[in-house]
């Protein structure tokens, strides 16, 4: 089974709009940690925001913010007034288990994001 | 926030031959990396989990003899792709944490390019 879903093979919006991309993921791990990357043409993997099992609030990083819910293991990233540069692939990831540095992470199979001017 | 270089950025190779990959956690210890495949259009997927100063964990079908992992101090791990053929021409990335962060990312490279003629 699919340990991360990103429904969302592909998407456009308009500049300065809001977006949201939707992820599910699916664990029995109590401990764990939510990840969106964005990746540009060049191939390089950039992080935009995590967030822990734990935490109680919804992560947020200047635009982006992640839509949290638990109960439905979703994890939504949302984009607020998007730019041209936001255009992308953008991949969603889990770790299970605690520790960052020594747990892999799963991948979903991300969604394309266009920004229309 | 810290960095992971790799290296060669890319690379052409002829069929038959072997190409060395390296990564390289510049301002932190890594007791751990991990290697990651992805080909055009499609998500990462996990390749192996290196461990300094032990043998490397390969996922499900990978084939330990021709990715051979080496990771012989805390701050470099090398990946060999041993004869090399078409279908392993691939953007190969990898990602490290600095041990102890916690919640934390793990951090990606740049990537390496290859393609095999």
């Amino acid at each position: 089974a699919q340990k991360i879903t990103q429904t969302q093979p592909g998407m456009f919006v308009q500049e300065k709009e809001a977006v949201t991309l939707d992820c599910t993921y699916d664990t029995s791990d109590p401990s764990y940690g939510l990840f969106w990357y964005k990746q540009p043409s060049s191939g390089e993997m950039i992080f935009l925001i995590y967030q822990g099992s734990y935490d109680q609030q919804n992560a947020t990083e200047g635009r982006y913010s992640l839509n949290f819910q638990k109960a439905r293991k979703s994890a939504n990233l949302v984009i607020s007034a998007s730019q041209l540069g936001d255009s992308a692939m953008y991949f969603c990831a889990m770790r299970e288990g605690i520790e960052a540095a020594g747990n892999k992470l799963t991948f979903g199979g991300g969604t394309r994001v266009l920004v229309k001017p | 926030g810290a960095v992971v270089s790799q290296h060669p950025s890319w690379v052409i190779c002829k069929s038959g031959t072997s190409v060395k990959i390296e990564c390289r956690s510049l301002d932190f210890q890594a007791t751990t990396m991990f290697w990651y495949r992805q080909f055009p259009k499609q998500s990462l997927m996990l390749m192996a989990t290196s461990n300094e100063g032990s043998k490397a964990t390969y996922e499900q079908g990978v084939e330990k003899d021709k990715f051979l992992i080496n990771h012989a101090s805390l701050t470099l791990s090398t990946l060999t792709v041993t004869s090399a053929h078409p279908e392993d021409s691939s953007f190969y990335i990898c990602s490290a944490g600095p041990w102890g962060s916690g919640t934390d990312t793990q951090y990606f490279g740049p990537g390496t390019r290859l393609t095999v003629l």
